[in-house]
């Protein structure tokens, strides 16, 4: 298995909702990533997971939190959101000395 | 401070001929990443570079020179499914082990007949 998979696709939330997105990979990769990219914009680092604890977090407001539950999953737990968080949601996963594998994203869309 | 630099658009020919530039200042360097990226979809993997000098993969070759703090990627034979966006990432090794990807702004190249 090759690949990082997510779940949904597609997400439209109101901005009191609560809401999930998943991420699955069976690489044995021990770093997990989220990325958001708004259109026509390159993808921006939102947290980094490293054997399972989070190493890095780029200032993300607390509405997004993250987790990750074992070495093949990650969540990042959506609350509270607002329009401008619409964007397309991409997880990674990496091995030392070896590329990054994105996951084909989740598109959110808050109204 | 973080700064990766690519041209924005670029067209070219069908069977033609294209380089796409990246130069990069960062506070740290462990790698070069190289992505194609089609309108909503994710990212894909094109090349790596980590070394000085240039690997080939197919169609697609890629070159480092880290003194430089420069890349290219070169397709050849252009094809009107590479019209794409190209992403140029360089891999920054924090202390401690931890690193990231961080990207540049990307190049959109569309390919005409």
């Amino acid at each position: 298995d090759t690949e990082v998979t997510q779940t949904p696709k597609h997400l439209v939330m109101g901005m009191t909702n609560k809401k999930s997105l998943k991420c699955e990979q069976h690489m044995g990769h021990r770093a997990m990533y989220w990325y958001k990219q708004k259109a026509k914009k390159p993808p921006e680092l939102m947290f980094v997971y490293s054997y399972e604890k989070l190493s890095i977090n780029e200032s993300v407001p607390s509405r997004f939190s993250p987790e990750c539950p074992n070495s093949s999953l990650l969540n990042l737990h959506l609350h509270a959101l607002q329009p401008e968080d619409s964007a397309l949601y991409l997880c990674a996963s990496s091995q030392a000395g070896s590329g990054y594998t994105f996951g084909s994203g989740t598109r959110l869309t808050v109204v | 401070g973080q700064n990766i630099d690519q041209p924005t658009e670029m067209t070219a020919t069908e069977g033609a001929i294209v380089q796409i530039n990246c130069t990069y200042q960062t506070s740290g360097f462990n790698g070069l990443f190289w992505y194609q990226q089609h309108a909503g979809e994710a990212p894909t993997f094109l090349s790596y570079n980590v070394l000085d000098g240039l690997e080939e993969k197919g169609r697609f070759s890629s070159f480092l020179s880290r003194s430089k703090g420069y890349s290219y990627l070169l397709l050849k034979e252009l094809q009107m499914k590479d019209s794409a966006s190209y992403l140029c990432a360089v891999r920054d090794q924090f202390s401690g082990g931890y690193n990231k990807l961080i990207f540049g702004a990307g190049t959109r190249l569309a390919v005409h007949p």
